[in-house]
């Protein structure tokens, strides 16, 4: 059971350049998200989907884009990369609504991925 | 609005205990605690509801004080194991996207 996969691990990309970074997950959650985290600081939310087709933004989605055309696939894409957007990507996938124990939906995450704009 | 985490950061010798609290302005609905190790991802270690009961899991526990909006993760007789970064993470209310907002993180160092 792999959980929350992310590809790739890291990345160094040129400032004006794209990337999509693909989040999997095998869970067959309904809620996926994906977070930043900056060097010594929490995790912010960039968008999430709360179903196969949807997506909403969350704290700092400028930038970014996303897709979820498929359940278990939730895909964040960056269209002109810039050094403010060096960081580590966590994708992260929870039950939603109809599952979850008493309510409580947990969310579980992948490794990250490193990315660095140049 | 993040919560509020405090202490920023803690050393620890082994067996010694550490309280970690997590404070927040809005009316909360659950509490989530999570630990990441360095250059690692977040690991979930336990959700507190309002409403709900103390958990606990092994030698770790957290609480939650509805009037308060506040939450506190207790670490007991601390072993080298527990060091890493505990972030909470707070929902507002029961609604689609289960959305969490995190906290800034409490560095904990347990030294032998």
């Amino acid at each position: 059971n792999a959980g929350v996969t992310q590809t790739p691990k890291f990345r160094v990309l040129k400032t004006g350049q794209s990337m999509t970074l693909l989040c999997a997950q095998d869970m067959n959650h309904e809620y996926m998200y994906w977070y930043r985290q900056d060097p010594g600081m929490g995790l912010r939310l960039i968008h999430y989907s709360v179903g196969e087709g949807t997506t909403a933004k969350g704290e700092v989605p400028d930038g970014y884009n996303v897709s979820r055309l498929k359940k278990q696939n939730f895909l964040l894409g960056l269209e002109s990369a810039a050094p403010s957007q060096t960081s580590v990507y966590f994708c992260a996938s929870s039950p939603g609504l109809a599952g979850g124990l008493k309510g409580e939906n947990i969310q579980y995450f992948g490794a990250g991925t490193r990315l660095s704009v140049l | 609005q993040q919560p509020v985490q405090s202490p920023q950061a803690v050393i620890l010798r082994e067996g010694e205990d550490a309280v970690i609290n997590c404070s927040s302005s809005k009316a909360l609905y659950s509490v989530h605690w999570y630990r990441q190790k360095h250059g690692e991802a977040p690991v979930f270690l336990m959700i507190l509801l309002k409403g709900g009961e103390q958990k606990g899991h092994d030698k770790i526990s957290a609480s939650f004080n509805e009037k308060k909006q506040q939450s506190s993760l207790y670490l007991t007789a601390s072993q080298l194991s527990y060091s890493g970064t505990y972030f909470c993470g707070t929902e507002g209310s029961w609604a689609a996207g289960n959305k969490l907002t995190f906290g800034g993180g409490t560095r904990v160092l347990v030294k032998p």
